[in-house]
């Protein structure tokens, strides 16, 4: 069974340029997450979707990072303006669904490490 | 909210000797326990898991019991190796299905 995939794997630009990353998540996967991991931090989740809808997003910082998961399957994030503060690796995460004990795991993709300079 | 400690690294060892990382957590309600693992250069791992109070979660030599009365799922390990090296998170899921994640402990084994 393929993994959650992500790219690019890292990515380098100047503060104020525009970025996105891209996840495919396990295949049957009806919950995608996207985690910041700041440098010596446990990750923190940022946008949470069930299918093509939002569950949570209380940890998004609007003004700057949209997320969207077109089709209940890829996703996309985005950030746009960049600040030198969003230098962290950017994970993906997909799990079967939430709430039932046995399928509660989330799976991981290998991140995308960001650079803003 | 629902948060975890984990204590703080690094922690180093020599080969073969026992392993213990500590972790608690405050949380409402009946959270799930997790530790992952993250290697070098790679996306986080699930290492193990529990579900309910008492149950103990385990995978490749690792250990860690639920302990409600002490809020606690401490990471156990008889024997590291020098891949063992990595850094390991706790994590739980709060009432919302939300991981949340402590910062993370780094593990260094040496030969």
């Amino acid at each position: 069974e393929a993994g959650v995939a992500q790219s690019p794997r890292y990515k380098i630009i100047e503060k104020r340029q525009s970025v996105a990353f891209w996840c495919n998540p396990i295949s049957g996967h009806a919950t995608l997450y996207w985690y910041q991991q700041i440098l010596g931090q446990g990750p923190k989740l940022l946008i949470q979707f069930q299918n093509n809808g939002v569950v949570d997003d209380s940890q998004l910082p609007k003004d700057r990072f949209s997320a969207e998961r077109l089709k209940g399957v890829d996703s996309t994030l985005k950030i746009q303006p960049a600040k030198l503060e969003d230098s962290a690796v950017y994970l993906c995460a997909s799990s079967l669904y939430p709430g039932q004990l046995s399928t509660d795991t989330q799976y991981f993709g290998p991140g995308t490490r960001l650079t803003v300079l | 909210g629902d948060s975890v400690t984990q204590m703080e690294g690094p922690v180093t060892l020599s080969e073969e000797a026992f392993l213990t990382i500590n972790c608690t957590y405050t949380a409402t309600g009946y959270p799930s326990l997790f530790w992952y693992v993250q290697y070098p250069g790679e996306g986080l791992q699930l290492l193990l898991k529990a579900t309910k109070a008492d149950d103990k979660g385990s995978n490749k030599g690792f250990e860690a019991t639920y302990r409600k009365e002490t809020t606690s799922f401490h990471l156990e390990k008889g024997s590291v190796q020098v891949s063992d090296s990595a850094v390991y998170f706790c994590a739980l899921t709060d009432s919302s299905y939300k991981l949340i994640f402590g910062s993370g402990t780094r593990l260094l084994v040496r030969p």
